[in-house]
């Protein structure tokens, strides 16, 4: 069975301080590594698609990365406004995605 | 260009009534699926039209159906509601049935009392 973990759950930093969210994922045949921003009681917004090991994409602050089993999302000098859940979803062989639970990214003045 | 719009926003049903809830796909697109969003879960995949045909479904009981219309909007029906139905039930559309990337709509806040 597909399976996507997303760690850690939540992450609060400090504005300015960077870090970085993790992925991992169990799927047939990947077809597609999706990260979404969600801001409460929204839809999902797409941020990136990476589909074989080794690229990266970025945009802004946020930069994605991909391997094998993992897929990482570096958030680098963050603002306030970046503060949202960030959703990782993983495509398989039959074309169906499959999310993690995402986490919860708070930034701070 | 117009995204994908979703109706109602929020919705307020008892256990054992039916729901139907509408979704309009993003111009150019011509697949629609729908997820549920538990709080604090990610969404999870409940079934796909193209071609006013569902093509594939998650693991969801038959109490979920839809339909697609010929314009490619889209409803989600679900029948005898539980406690458990409620939810963010989000509608995503993209262009074919799988290569393309799926972007979402604002949801449809269901709670079942």
């Amino acid at each position: 069975e597909d399976q996507v973990t997303q760690s850690p759950e939540a992450l609060r930093l400090q504005e300015g301080e960077s870090s970085s969210l993790n992925c991992s994922y169990t799927v047939s045949g990947l077809r597609g590594l999706f990260w979404y921003r969600q801001d409460p009681g929204k839809g999902p917004e797409f941020l990136f698609t990476l589909y074989s090991a080794g690229e990266e994409k970025e945009k802004e602050r946020l930069k994605a990365t991909l391997t094998k089993k993992e897929s990482f999302l570096h958030i680098t000098a963050p603002k306030p406004e970046d503060s949202a859940t960030y959703l990782c979803a993983a495509r398989s062989n039959d074309y169906k995605l499959s999310f993690g639970a995402g986490t919860t990214v708070t930034v701070r003045a | 260009d117009a995204g994908v719009t979703q109706s109602p926003t929020h919705l307020i049903k008892t256990r054992g009534q039916q729901v139907t809830l509408r979704c309009s796909p993003k111009s150019g697109h011509d697949t629609v699926s729908w997820y549920q969003q538990a709080l604090g879960q990610g969404p999870q995949f409940i079934f796909q039209y193209y071609e006013e045909e569902e093509r594939q479904r998650g693991n969801f009981p038959d109490r979920f159906s839809g339909h697609q219309f010929p314009n490619y909007s889209s409803e989600l029906n679900v029948n005898a509601l539980l406690l458990g139905d409620s939810a963010l039930y989000l509608c995503a559309s993209s262009f074919g049935t799988g290569r393309d990337t799926q972007y979402f709509g604002p949801g449809t806040r269901l709670t079942v009392l």
